[in-house]
């Protein structure tokens, strides 16, 4: 079946414009996590979406980042004033279950939208 | 303060040696996995462990939990060229630094 799926798989921006990255779950995953990761870095948490309920934004870095999560499919982070310090790729990943659960929750990751800021 | 902390972070090894990859965490979710990422590819889930003394195997790699500890460790037996990637541990969304690991021939 489809995976998780990005849309665009690369941006290029200028400083300063805002930016809207968008992610597909797959089908029937109650679950979406929003992550970024620098050249050469680990995978920095951005956002947690579970059902209905409210959204764990611990993660954001600033309040320039924001992101959106309809019903249980798609989900969009939009990043406003983008900062050079922003190029990173952004992972999106789904899970059949959330953190709660008891049982595994292995998260399945889209291939990523690489993000470049002049 | 690091939840995930993971080590080595980088690690070459000639293939046919067997080495170990730590993984200590702080949150208190027991719940642990292992990815794997191959260079600009995105990650592949290995393995989901999660009660103290699991332990899953497949193939040359082999992890284990003890959550007494706060420690997984991943131990990779025989270790072949096509190992080489970097492997990074999971607790919660709290993900380690890394492992990079290049099998020599």
């Amino acid at each position: 079946g489809a995976g998780v799926s990005q849309s665009p798989s690369n941006k290029v921006t200028e400083k300063g414009k805002d930016v809207e990255l968008r992610c597909d779950p797959i089908s029937g995953h109650t679950a979406l996590y929003w992550y970024r990761q620098r050249l050469g870095q680990g995978l920095e948490f951005l956002i947690y979406f579970q059902g209905n309920s409210a959204p764990d934004k611990s993660g954001l870095p600033s309040d320039r980042f924001s992101a959106e999560r309809t019903g249980e499919s798609v989900s969009t982070l939009t990043i406003q004033r983008t900062q050079q310090e922003d190029s990173a790729v952004y992972l999106c990943a789904s899970s059949p279950l959330g953190l709660e659960t008891a049982s595994t929750d292995t998260q399945y990751f889209g291939p990523g939208t690489r993000l470049t800021v002049l | 303060e690091l939840k995930v902390e993971q080590n080595p972070l980088f690690l070459s090894m000639q293939e046919g040696k067997n080495y170990t990859i730590y993984c200590n965490y702080s949150t208190t979710s027991d719940r642990l996995y292992w990815y794997r990422q191959d260079p600009g590819k995105s990650l592949e889930s290995l393995f989901v462990l999660l009660s103290n003394g699991a332990v899953k195997q497949e193939g040359r790699l082999m992890a284990s939990l003890d959550t007494k500890a706060r420690l997984s460790t991943l131990h990779i037996t025989a270790a072949v060229h096509d190992l080489s990637a970097t492997y990074f541990c999971v607790n919660q969304f709290y993900f380690g630094t890394g492992t990079s690991l290049t099998v020599i021939p």
